[in-house]
């Protein structure tokens, strides 16, 4: 079993459409959680923590539930320039990330 | 701006040619560098943990002799990738954590894709 599991897509959706992303992680001593998004041939570009409490970052909204080790994203109101690829990544203290690998989207006009 | 420098970009070369990329961490000190290796459509895979003044933990299946790792300085870590075969061609990231940082999001360079021919 994965580390980071997420569904690959690709996610087809239109602009104004709202999408949400999910990824599970099996390592209950995992300690800080985050999304990134890596466009096509770019590094990883950190776009939000997440936290218990849910936070919320303008159209983005992002949940952690760490009973379920779960984590969601939710982006409202889609652009064409949120299409980039969404990785779900868990740190666990002292260790590098463990990154998922990768939900695509393509926000279409 | 960005905070962590890696170099080159970009390398395209012949096989057997041996290549090495820098990570610099520019405004703060890092213990700490992480080196992930991308193939297309794939995630990062960690390949080493490059440690401040000692040795390198490199994760299971990555070769210490193939990919050497030096962390001389608190913001300079370089991978080179000896001997260099056309399977090896890939996205090579960098990311360096502020020291004590532990639970914070790592910082990226912007890659080195390497080409071997």
């Amino acid at each position: 079993r994965k580390e980071v599991e997420q569904d690959p897509g690709p996610f087809n959706v239109p602009e104004g459409a709202t999408v949400a992303f999910n990824c599970t992680y099996s390592n209950s001593a995992s300690q800080s959680f985050f999304w990134y998004r890596q466009d096509c041939r770019k590094e990883p570009k950190l776009l939000m923590s997440v936290y218990s409490s849910g936070n919320e970052d303008g159209r983005f909204t992002a949940q952690l539930n760490r009973a379920s080790q779960y984590i969601s994203l939710l982006i409202r109101d889609s652009k064409l320039s949120d299409s980039a690829t969404y990785l779900c990544v868990v740190n666990e203290a002292r260790r590098a990330l463990t990154f998922g690998s990768g939900t695509r989207l393509q926000v279409q006009p | 701006g960005a905070v962590v420098s890696q170099h080159p970009s970009r390398v395209i070369c012949k096989s057997g040619t041996s290549v090495k990329i820098e990570c610099r961490s520019l405004d703060f000190q890092a213990t700490t560098m992480f080196w992930y290796r991308q193939f297309p459509k794939q995630s990062l895979m960690l390949m080493a943990t490059s440690n401040e003044g000692s040795k390198a933990t490199y994760e299971q299946g990555v070769e210490k002799d193939k990919f050497l790792i030096n962390h001389a300085s608190l913001t300079l870590s370089t991978l080179t990738v000896t001997s260099a075969h056309p399977e090896d061609s890939s996205f090579y990231i960098c990311s360096a954590r502020r020291q004590g940082e532990w639970d914070q999001p790592q910082h990226f360079g912007d890659g080195t894709r390497l080409s071997i021919l």
